[in-house]
């Protein structure tokens, strides 16, 4: 069976500081992979998808990136972080024709 | 550009009632919907595939149905339980490889 990880589930980060967000597949080969993020009282924002290794889309303008260095692998980074980073980031991914989209835990991350 | 809304925002019933969720989206030709659940702090749960070529999918108490032409699906939870309690949301594909585009949610409580 396939499973998703995120890691840290939680993390507090002051203004200014880098930011490292981790999401591992198991179980499965050449997923698409997404990363959303859902701040307090909007709905779910996607930020970047990537449908293979080095191919990433972006979504949205900020001072986020994202990187797939490896099929399963889905890292999703910042090298200033701003007060508007804060919120819940969920990462997700499907088989490659868009099947069944399966969310990971998330990471909680406040931003002081 | 592809839009979801979902109607009504927060829903409160009785424990025991049957209801019905409500998702709307601009553009008929999609390639699958999917309903998700999701509890507080938490990430979201798949509940219900709908490809385009059906029209309803069962799971339990859950039904959900598609009509493609008018660009509506409905979820329909029977005999409603404490536990359903939960924001349910409603997302559209419009092809294999495109992210899907998400609802903003409606935020059930089912009053014991």
């Amino acid at each position: 069976s396939q499973t998703i990880h995120q890691w840290p589930a939680t993390l507090v980060q002051p203004v200014g500081s880098p930011l490292s967000l981790e999401c591992t597949v198991e179980g499965t080969s050449n997923p698409n992979l997404y990363w959303y993020r859902q701040a307090a009282g909007r709905g779910l924002q996607l930020l970047f998808y990537s449908v293979g290794i080095g191919q990433i889309s972006s979504e949205v303008p900020q001072n986020l990136s994202a990187s797939r260095p490896q099929d399963r692998q889905f890292i999703l980074s910042s090298k200033k972080l701003l007060l508007s980073d804060s919120g819940f980031y969920l990462c997700a991914w499907t088989r490659q024709r868009g099947e069944t989209q399966y969310f990971g835990p998330g990471t909680r991350l406040l931003v002081l | 550009k592809q839009e979801v809304t979902q109607i009504p925002a927060a829903l409160s019933v009785p424990e025991g009632e049957n209801l019905v969720l409500n998702c709307s989206f601009t553009d008929s030709a999609i390639y699958n919907l999917q309903w998700f659940r999701q509890d507080p702090g938490k990430g979201l749960t798949s509940l219900l595939l709908i490809q385009s070529s059906q029209r309803e999918q069962t799971s339990g108490r859950l039904n959900a149905s598609l009509d493609k032409s008018s660009g509506r699906s409905t979820l329909y939870i029977a005999a409603s339980q404490p536990g359903d309690s939960a924001t349910y949301l409603c997302a559209v594909r419009d092809s294999g490889n495109t992210p899907l585009v998400f609802g903003k949610g409606t935020r059930l409580s089912v009053i014991a």
